[in-house]
């Protein structure tokens, strides 16, 4: 399958520390995402990263992409209570189509303690 | 923009009623997907469409399950009878490019 994994399935930290989430994927792909759920909510798209791009910065986001390893990281720097929620990433298929399906993991739920 | 609606927000039926989930996408998004979240099998997509058009449909479990997209600004769902094992959120989204954007979903219960 080419579901992505996250790693680990969950994560408690205090406010202010980081959070390093991991995503591993079986097959080669044409961009990997980020998303967040809310509980009771829908996903939220955080980054896109393509696959000729091995790192992207979005305000507190910082993600990597190592397609030799078939991985990717999602960090968030000081950490609010606000970041609690589900962190999902989502593959696509290197089929040369820009839009398709998406292979979304399990997720990883962070919560950040006050 | 709205973003993308979905009703009902809940819905609790009993076995063997027609269910029929609803859907409006974000207007000018070409792509519509309908996916289900259970504890057990994670964000699952049922299927997709590209222009009103289905392009895949192979993750509707079963005959039971149809969708439609009579329009560009319009989806359904239906679940022909339901099932207990159908309980699950349902979540319809759309996208014009690789991004995709959410509903809030339908919990819905099958007693």
């Amino acid at each position: 399958s080419q579901q992505g994994e996250e790693d680990p399935q969950a994560l408690s930290i205090q406010e202010g520390e980081n959070a390093t989430m991991n995503c591993s994927y079986k097959t080669s792909i044409n961009n990997l995402q980020w998303y967040r759920q809310n509980s009771g909510r829908g996903l939220v798209h955080l980054i896109l990263i393509r696959s000729n791009e091995r790192e992207k910065h979005s305000g507190r986001l910082r993600v990597t992409l190592d397609t030799s390893k078939k991985s990717s990281s999602l960090l968030i720097t000081a950490s609010r209570a606000a970041d609690t929620a589900s962190y999902f990433c989502a593959t696509d298929a290197d089929r040369g189509s820009t839009l398709g399906r998406l292979y979304f993991g399990r997720g990883t739920q962070l919560t950040v303690w006050p | 923009d709205a973003g993308v609606i979905q009703s009902p927000r809940h819905e609790v039926t009993e076995m063997g009623q027609e269910v029929t989930l609803r859907c409006k996408p974000i207007s000018g998004h070409d792509y519509l997907f309908w996916y289900r979240q259970t504890m057990m099998r994670g964000l699952e997509l049922l299927i997709y469409f590209n222009n009103n058009v289905p392009i895949d449909d192979s993750g509707m479990p079963e005959d039971r399950f149809s969708a439609k997209m009579p329009n560009a600004s319009f989806s359904t769902l239906k679940i022909q009878p339901s099932e207990p094992r159908d309980s699950a959120v349902y979540f319809c989204a759309s996208s014009l490019n690789e991004k995709l954007f959410f509903g809030s979903g339908t919990q819905l219960s099958v007693l």
